[in-house]
């Protein structure tokens, strides 16, 4: 089946380690996103790709990178400068036409990282 | 300022009832979609429904249907013939055609179906 899978489900920190987390679709979608939720909160865009070797910074890009060396490959590194990194963070893909598109994002079941 | 605002933090519905749930939006591009998702408490999130601004028509999907109106910039979601296992989290979120497919989400409404 196509889908979104990330790994892994809970991840921990240690203070000053950089982790990352996996994301990976068979979708053969050329888009692919990054969001972070915290409780009770909605999501918020942290970095998005919509073509193989470019991405761009989301709303809250600060202390986290990533690359796209692979349509279906988007990884998530969140850095020892991102200073608050207890949240839930959410993968999605979509197919991606420029203008007018009612394709919705798709989600893998996301990764709950923790501060040791 | 806000761009997608959803009132109801939490929302009780009978069993079998049909509930409204509110999604006021702000943009000046004419061109956008609107999506509604479902979080059950597992997290995963789950479409549920489109609406572009140049439907004429409200979307529906099955027992989910979108009362877009546009020039009060409102797209509520209303579900009909409650289920226990609608029970979850919903958000609104909307895109903007000229952002690059980019996704705002609203901070949610908490469901829950009581028996």
């Amino acid at each position: 089946d196509g889908g979104i899978t990330q790994s892994p489900k809970y991840l921990f920190r240690k203070e000053g380690q950089n982790v990352t987390l996996s994301c990976e679709q068979n979708l053969n979608h050329d888009a692919m996103y990054w969001y972070r939720q915290d409780p009770g909160q909605g999501l918020r865009l942290i970095y998005y790709s919509q073509i193989v070797n470019d991405f761009q910074k989301g709303d809250i890009a600060e202390g986290y990178s990533v690359s796209r060396e692979k349509k279906e490959s988007f990884p998530l590194t969140v850095t020892s400068a991102q200073k608050n990194p207890t949240a839930f963070y959410l993968c999605a893909s979509s197919k991606y036409t420029q203008g007018y598109s009612n394709q919705p994002q798709h989600f893998g079941d996301g990764t709950r990282l923790s501060i040791l | 300022a806000q761009k997608i605002t959803q009132t109801q933090p939490g929302m009780f519905v009978q069993e079998k009832e049909a509930v409204t749930l509110d999604c006021t939006y702000d943009t000046s591009d004419p061109s956008y979609g609107l999506f509604w998702y479902k979080q059950p408490s597992s997290g995963e999130m789950i479409f549920l429904i489109y609406q572009g601004s140049y439907d004429q028509q409200n979307a529906t999907e099955g027992r989910y249907s979108l009362n877009f109106q546009k020039a009060r910039k409102s797209a509520n979601l209303v579900i009909s013939a409650s289920q226990l296992g609608d029970s979850a989290m919903y958000f609104c979120a909307m895109r903007e055609d000229n952002q690059g497919g980019k996704l705002i989400f609203g901070q949610g409404t908490e469901l829950s179906v009581k028996p």
